[in-house]
C-alpha cells in the first residue's frame, strides 16, 4: 500500500521569502505524485501532478515541485510568498491500478506574514 | 472549466438519521469518487466507483455506506443510521481514465450530526 508523509504540520513564512514543503512518500511500484491546495471552506484545487515524466513539474501560481526516487520525495516550492497563498497543502499518491485511489499526507497550513 | 457539484453545502442531521449527500461529476468522467475529512485531520479515502460498481472500498465504508448512481448525472452517498463520529466534510471527485489523471473535486458539504 502507498502512504505519504508530509513534514511539518505548519509552516510561517514571511511575505516575498521561499516557501518549501515536504513530502515524502512510499510506495512499491511507480507512483504517480500530486499537491493539492485548500482554502477556508473550500474544496481541494489541483496545484500540480507528476505522472512519470519530467522529474520538474511547474504547477499553478508559481509553484513547482521536483519528483526524486532516490530520496521517495516530492517536495513542493514558490521563490517567493505571497500573502494569498495562506492555505493548507496536501501532497498525495496513487498507484496504475483500478480506481486510482489517492492516499493524502497529513497536510501542511502555510501562514504568510506581511 | 468543468466543476463537479456538491449539494448541499451544510447538512445538519440528528443522529440515527440517515443522510443522502449528492454530487454531480464531470460528465465525460468515468472514475467517481467520496472522500471525507474530519476537522483537524488528513483526506480520506471512502469509495471509488466505475462502470456502475464500486471499484474499491476503504474500511471505513461498511455497511452504514452505500453509493449508487441513480440517473446518469448523479452520483449520491448515503449514511445510514448516522453517528456523531459521521460528522466531517465529504469531498466527492471525478477523474477520467487514464492511470494518473487528475482529480477534480467539488467544494464539499459539511455534515453535522448532532
Amino acid at each position: 500500500a502507498q502512504s505519504v508523509t508530509q513534514l511539518g504540520s505548519h509552516v510561517s513564512v514571511s511575505e516575498g521569502a521561499l516557501v518549501l514543503l515536504r513530502c515524502n512518500y512510499s510506495s512499491s511500484v511507480p507512483p504517480y505524485l500530486f499537491w493539492y491546495v485548500q482554502y477556508p471552506n473550500q474544496g481541494l484545487q489541483l496545484l500540480l501532478k507528476y505522472t512519470s515524466a519530467a522529474t520538474l513539474v511547474k504547477g499553478i501560481n508559481g509553484f513547482e515541485a521536483e519528483f526524486k526516487k532516490s530520496e521517495t520525495s516530492f517536495h513542493l516550492t514558490k521563490p517567493s510568498a505571497h500573502m494569498s497563498d495562506a492555505a493548507e497543502y496536501f501532497c498525495a499518491v496513487s498507484v496504475k491500478a483500478a480506481g486510482n485511489k489517492l492516499t493524502f499526507g497529513g497536510g501542511t497550513r502555510v501562514l504568510v506574514k506581511p | 472549466e468543468p466543476e463537479v457539484t456538491q449539494t448541499p453545502s451544510h447538512q445538519v442531521t440528528q443522529m440515527g438519521q440517515e443522510v443522502i449527500l449528492r454530487c454531480v461529476p464531470i460528465s465525460n468522467h468515468l472514475y467517481f469518487y467520496w472522500y471525507r475529512q474530519i476537522l483537524g485531520q488528513k483526506v480520506e479515502f471512502l469509495v471509488s466507483f466505475y462502470n456502475n460498481e464500486i471499484s474499491e472500498k476503504s474500511e471505513i465504508f461498511d455497511d452504514q455506506f452505500s453509493v449508487e448512481r441513480p440517473d446518469g448525472s448523479n452520483f449520491t452517498l448515503k449514511i445510514r443510521s448516522t453517528k456523531l463520529e459521521d460528522s466531517a466534510m465529504y469531498f466527492c471527485a471525478s477523474s477520467e481514465m487514464d492511470p494518473g489523471a487528475s482529480y477534480t473535486f467539488g467544494s464539499g458539504t459539511r455534515l453535522t450530526i448532532v
